[in-house]
């Protein structure tokens, strides 16, 4: 049982150049979600989505855009990197919405990108 | 806006018990959650709050006063593992997780 999973660790960019971040899970669970952690800030959602086949923006989704082909998998691309997407990506998994201790986040263990 | 306050940093010495608070203003509440994170890694579940009162597991206790928009999140008996950041969320009106930006604690023998 791996839980959350995300490809790859690390990556540089030139301004520009695109990328697919993966992000795969194992629990069965449908919501995924995208976040980005910059220093002093807390998590930003950038995009999440409520089940396969279904995506919805975020906080801050400028930038990127993310398919839900199979309930397993959530990629995130950039198209045309720039500086300010330098961050550290964070993929995250849920059981279910509606509140209660379901609503707990799984966590991948990140991608750290730096744009150049 | 929604808005969520945590101090940026707190030192205390192992063994010790140190309170980290955190106050937030959103637009609803359907419950507050404490991430722990480590230095460049995940961050990972800790306790869950939706009604007022203190829950307790093991050396870590969270508080919750929705009246006062409060909470806190109580470690005991510190440990130099304990050393990480620690993340206040609350999930709003529509079922979205707001995240405090953290704070770092750093526990000195």
């Amino acid at each position: 049982n791996a839980g959350v999973t995300q490809t790859p660790k690390f990556r540089v960019l030139k301004t520009g150049q695109s990328m697919t971040l993966l992000c795969a899970q194992d629990m069965n669970h449908e919501y995924m979600y995208w976040y980005r952690q910059d220093p002093g800030m807390g998590l930003r959602l950038i995009h999440y989505s409520v089940g396969e086949g279904t995506t919805a923006k975020g906080e801050v989704p400028d930038g990127y855009n993310v398919s839900r082909l199979k309930k397993q998998n959530f990629l995130l691309g950039l198209e045309s990197a720039a500086p300010s997407q330098t961050s550290v990506y964070f993929c995250a998994s849920s059981y279910i919405s509606g509140g209660g201790p379901q609503e707990t986040q799984y966590f991948g263990p990140g991608t750290r990108l730096l744009v150049l | 806006g929604q808005n969520i306050d945590q101090p940026t940093e707190m030192t205390a010495t192992e063994g010790a018990i140190v309170q980290i608070n955190c106050t937030y203003q959103t637009s609803g509440f359907n419950g507050l959650f404490w991430y722990q994170q480590h230095a460049g890694e995940a961050p990972t579940f800790l306790s869950y709050n939706v009604l007022d009162g203190l829950e307790e597991k093991g050396r870590f206790s969270s508080f919750l006063s929705r009246s006062k928009g409060y909470s806190y999140l109580l470690l005991k008996e510190l440990q130099m593992k304990d050393s990480a950041s620690y993340l206040c969320a609350v999930l709003d009106s529509n079922y979205q997780l707001i995240w405090g930006a953290g704070t770092k604690l750093i526990i000195k023998p």
